[in-house]
């Protein structure tokens, strides 16, 4: 079974400054897609980015941006000029090319944004 | 547009009740699936419906059961509660499996 680690339970930020969020994956399979989602305390899932394992380019989104290392089975999001809107829990997501909606998740980064 | 609706927000039962929870799609969605989340075991893949069939199921008991109706409208039961099913469920939905995915702002249960 695919597994999703994250490393760090809680991370915090300047506002505006630039932070580092980790995700490391486990798969056999070689077509997948990655994710990240916040979850502010309202507890619905946003998506933040999204990454097919297929596309060597990184993905980016306004202010967010991944750097995936499929060989490494990486996939960290970076968070610049952060805003106080930004702080939620962040959760890593693997979802296999080939079985629906199935999304493995990881643990989660709680995130603090410091005015 | 509507985004996905869960009801109840929360809900209170003791061990050994059942429980009914109910999820809306986005309008137009026909994939909806289920999501368990808790502080231990964290977010965990329940169920997935498309077009009233179920597509995929996660690791969980029988207790835990499911169904599409043919509006796409979702709900999952769980029988025989016990304390540790306490946990936010989560519904999301999408137009087709594989697209992108919404999500509900879920039902926190609380079996005492």
């Amino acid at each position: 079974a695919q597994t999703v680690t994250q490393s760090q339970p809680e991370m915090s930020v300047q506002e505006a400054e630039t932070v580092t969020l980790s995700c490391t994956y486990d798969t056999s399979e070689s077509d997948y897609y990655l994710f990240w989602y916040k979850q502010p305390p309202s507890r619905q899932m946003i998506l933040v980015i999204r990454q097919e394992a297929y596309k060597q380019q990184n993905a980016t989104e306004n202010r967010f941006s991944v750097n995936f290392q499929k060989a490494a089975k990486s996939f960290s999001l970076k968070i610049s000029d952060s805003q106080l809107g930004d702080a939620a829990m962040y959760f890593c997501a693997y979802r296999s090319a080939w079985v629906g909606n199935q999304f493995y998740f990881g643990t989660g980064t709680s995130l603090t944004v410091i005015p | 547009k509507a985004g996905v609706t869960q009801t109840p927000r929360y809900l209170i039962k003791t061990r050994g009740q059942q429980v009914t929870l109910s999820c809306s799609p986005i309008s137009g969605h026909r994939s909806v699936s289920w999501y368990q989340q808790t502080p231990g075991q964290g977010l965990q893949f329940l169920f997935e419906y498309f077009s009233e069939t179920q597509r995929n199921k996660g690791n969980f008991p029988g207790r835990f059961s499911g169904r599409q109706f043919s509006n796409s409208r979702s709900e999952m039961n769980v029988s025989t509660l016990e304390l540790g099913d306490s946990a936010l469920y989560l519904c999301a939905s999408s137009s087709r499996p594989n697209e992108k995915l919404f999500f509900g702002s879920g039902t926190q249960l609380s079996v005492l």
